[in-house]
């Protein structure tokens, strides 16, 4: 079957630097993505990788190793507004978005 | 910047009930997606088109129905209502390529009793 694991909450420091890891099993694999998701709001893109190795953007990069089957999402100089959930999403050999459940992220000052 | 537009933010209906979903997007998108969100889990597909009038089942599609007649527009039909049917609906666009990310709406939170 196809899944993907990603850990369903982390606690972080205002100010300091969190990696979420996201791991999948799909038929095929053309892609990963990343989305935020604030509490009662609609995901948001973040990122899209295919290609092994790191992609920076802003404070937020995302790093893929296709033969491990593995992905993260690193978050720099955390703010409070950082807080909220963060999807991993992988596209299968059909082009369909399998789902990880979510990783809440907290921010405490 | 894209915008999809979905029509109640939240709904509550009766079982039994016949309940539509109005989904709109102004990007001349191709393609539309209907899931839907609850605790623990992850998105799940109800269905999705890649064109007008056409329409593909997703992982999800028993009990629900869609219909897109025009480009903008997808709508999500409940034909009768029932209690698990109660969830977080979020109807979604992209243009057609495997990178091209998804654009949500702020969903529609159906409750029903």
């Amino acid at each position: 079957g196809q899944n993907i694991d990603q850990p369903t909450e982390m606690t972080a420091t205002e100010g300091a630097i969190v990696q979420i890891n996201c791991t999948y099993q799909t038929s095929g694999f053309n892609g990963l993505f990343w989305y935020q998701q604030h509490a009662g709001e609609a995901p948001t893109f973040l990122s899209y990788n295919v290609l092994d190795g790191l992609e920076e953007k802003g404070r937020f990069s995302s790093f893929l190793s296709r033969s491990k089957g593995y992905s993260y999402l690193l978050l720099k100089e955390l703010q409070m507004k950082d807080s909220a959930s963060y999807l991993c999403a992988a596209l299968d050999s059909n082009y369909q978005l399998i789902w990880g459940a979510g990783t809440k992220l907290i921010i405490k000052p | 910047d894209v915008k999809v537009t979905q029509s109640s933010r939240y709904l509550v209906k009766r079982t039994g009930e016949k309940v539509f979903l109005e989904c709109v997007q102004d990007m001349d998108h191709e393609n539309m997606f209907w899931y839907r969100q609850d605790p623990g889990l992850g998105l799940r597909l109800i269905y999705f088109s890649y064109d007008v009038k056409m329409k593909e089942k997703g992982d999800i599609p028993e009990g629900y129905s869609v219909s897109r007649e025009k480009k903008e527009r997808f709508s999500l039909i409940l034909e009768s209502a029932s209690t698990n049917q109660t969830s977080m609906y979020l109807c979604a666009s992209s243009r057609d390529g495997e990178s091209s990310p998804l654009h949500f709406g702020n969903g529609t939170r159906l409750t029903v009793t």
